[in-house]
C-alpha cells in the first residue's frame, strides 16, 4: 500500500509567523499537488509539480518538490487568517493514474 | 466557483430511506469521482467514471450505487445506508487523455461536497 504521510495534521500559529508543512512517501511520484480546503467546501488546487527540485511560488506560498520526486513541502511566510484551512497533499504514483491523498495539515492561524 | 456544482449540499436521511447525489461539471472534463470524506481520515476514493465508463470501484458497498449518465453528470444514489456512512461526499473531475487514460498530472477539480447525515 502506497502511503503518503504529510505533517504536521495540526498547527496553529500567530499571524505574521512562518510555517512548514510536509508530504512524504516511500515511492516516487510522477507529479503531486497540494490542495486547500475550507470549512463547508471542497478541496481547491493550489499548484501542481512534476520535476524534481522544483520550486513554485504563490504569493507567499512556496511550494517545493524534492529532488527524488519522493516529497514536497509547503512554506508560508508571514501568515494571515485568511490562511486558515486544511492543506492536502496528492500525488499520483509512477507507472500509476489514481491521484492519492494525504491526510491533510490542519492549520489555524491566529490574529 | 469552481465549475462543479453539487445537490443537495446537506442531506439528512434514515436508514431505511433512498437518496440521490447529483454532480455537474461544466469544465469540459470527462473523468468523474466520488469521494468520502470523513474526520480524520484521508480523502477515500470511492468510483472513478472515465469517458462515461466505470473504471474503478474501490471497493465500496453495495448500499452506494453510481450512475454517469454523460461526461458532464455523476449521480450517487444512496440506500439503506448505515450511520458510519456520514460524511462529507465529494464530487471531482479532471481531463482524461485522449487514449482514455487519465492524465499522469490528473489534476482535480472538486465540488462543495453533499454534507451527509444518517439517523
Amino acid at each position: 500500500t502506497q502511503l503518503l504521510e504529510q505533517s504536521p495534521q495540526f498547527l496553529s500559529i500567530q499571524e505574521g509567523e512562518n510555517l512548514t508543512v510536509y508530504c512524504n512517501s516511500s515511492s516516487v511520484f510522477s507529479s503531486l499537488q497540494w490542495y486547500r480546503q475550507e470549512p463547508g467546501e471542497g478541496p481547491v488546487l493550489l499548484v501542481t509539480v512534476v520535476t524534481g527540485g522544483e520550486v513554485k511560488k504563490l504569493k507567499r506560498l512556496t511550494f517545493q518538490f524534492g529532488d527524488a520526486r519522493k516529497d514536497s513541502s509547503l512554506h508560508i511566510t508571514a501568515a494571515q487568517p485568511g490562511d486558515t484551512g486544511l492543506y492536502l497533499c496528492a500525488g499520483v504514483y509512477q507507472g500509476a493514474q489514481k491521484l492519492v491523498f494525504g491526510q491533510g495539515t490542519r492549520l489555524t492561524i491566529n490574529p | 466557483e469552481t465549475g462543479v456544482t453539487q445537490t443537495p449540499r446537506h442531506l439528512v436521511m434514515g436508514m431505511t430511506n433512498k437518496k440521490s447525489l447529483k454532480c455537474e461539471q461544466h469544465l469540459g472534463h470527462n473523468a468523474m469521482y466520488w469521494y468520502k470524506q470523513s474526520a480524520k481520515k484521508p480523502l477515500e476514493l470511492m468510483f472513478v467514471y472515465n469517458f462515461k465508463e466505470q473504471t474503478e470501484n474501490n471497493s465500496v458497498p453495495s448500499r452506494f450505487s453510481p450512475e454517469c449518465p454523460n461526461s458532464s453528470h455523476l449521480f450517487l444514489h444512496l440506500h439503506t445506508l448505515q450511520p458510519e456512512d456520514s460524511a462529507l461526499y465529494l464530487c471531482a473531475s479532471s481531463q482524461a487523455v485522449a487514449s482514455g487514460g487519465l492524465s499522469s498530472y490528473n489534476e482535480q477539480f472538486f465540488g462543495p461536497g453533499t454534507r451527509l447525515t444518517v439517523l
